[in-house]
């Protein structure tokens, strides 16, 4: 079974510039994550679908990000203007059943951004 | 507010000996806990869960255990291998498919 596959898996911008994540999510898998680990941090959840529609995006830094899952499989997040704070690593994950019957997130190997 | 907390940001471990990673909440209405392991440059991977109505999981070298009334669970890695060098996160969540609030990562070391 592919796991979770994003792209680029690097990307160096300037401040103010734009830049956008891409998330193909694990088969079958409903729900879809995005987190921000910062260096020496844990991750942050910044938005959860439940296949197109939008579950939690309490955390998501609105007036410069966005986030769609449009036919509730892909998604893309998209970052405009980006300040130096958000250099970090954007991982995607998505849920579905895993041991035990439980749903557990896997997550994807990461984006990540530096802003200059 | 740090919601889960991991006090220890690293840990040195003999290979063979234990590692005993540590993690601490204080959200109640957590119900479901988690470990991953992360290496450099790859996404965190899912190790070990446990629903909060358990006080143990065991699968393989690896056992959580959970003190509801303390707030607190352990990871046990028995015997540890170097393998296992990497960070380990210790997530918190209250459902299972709901959103995961993780702690700060313990980096473990196990020398051969």
């Amino acid at each position: 079974e592919a796991g979770v596959a994003q792209s680029p898996r690097y990307k160096i911008i300037e401040k103010r510039q734009s830049v956008a994540f891409w998330c193909n999510p694990i088969s079958g898998h409903a729900t879809l994550y995005w987190y921000q680990q910062i260096l020496g941090q844990g991750p942050k959840l910044l938005i959860q679908f439940q296949n197109n529609g939008v579950v939690d995006d309490s955390q998501l830094p609105k007036d410069r990000f966005s986030a769609e899952r449009l036919k509730g499989v892909d998604s893309t997040l998209k970052i405009q203007p980006a300040k130096l704070e958000d250099s970090a690593v954007y991982l995607c994950a998505s849920s579905g059943r895993g041991p035990g019957r439980r749903e557990t997130q896997y997550f994807g190997p990461g984006t990540r951004l530096l802003v200059l | 507010d740090q919601q889960v907390k991991q006090n220890s940001p690293s840990l040195s471990v003999q290979e063979g000996r234990i590692s005993i990673l540590n993690c601490d909440y204080t959200n109640s209405m957590f119900d479901y806990f988690l470990w991953y392991k992360k290496y450099p440059a790859e996404g965190p991977t899912f190790l070990i869960s446990i629903s909060s109505i358990k006080d143990k999981n065991e699968d393989g070298r690896f056992t959580v255990f959970l003190n509801k009334s303390a707030k607190h669970l352990s990871l046990h890695i028995v015997p540890s291998q170097p393998g296992d060098s990497a960070v380990y996160f210790c997530a918190a969540s209250k459902a299972a498919g709901n959103k995961l609030t993780f702690g700060g990562g313990t980096r473990v070391l196990v020398k051969p």
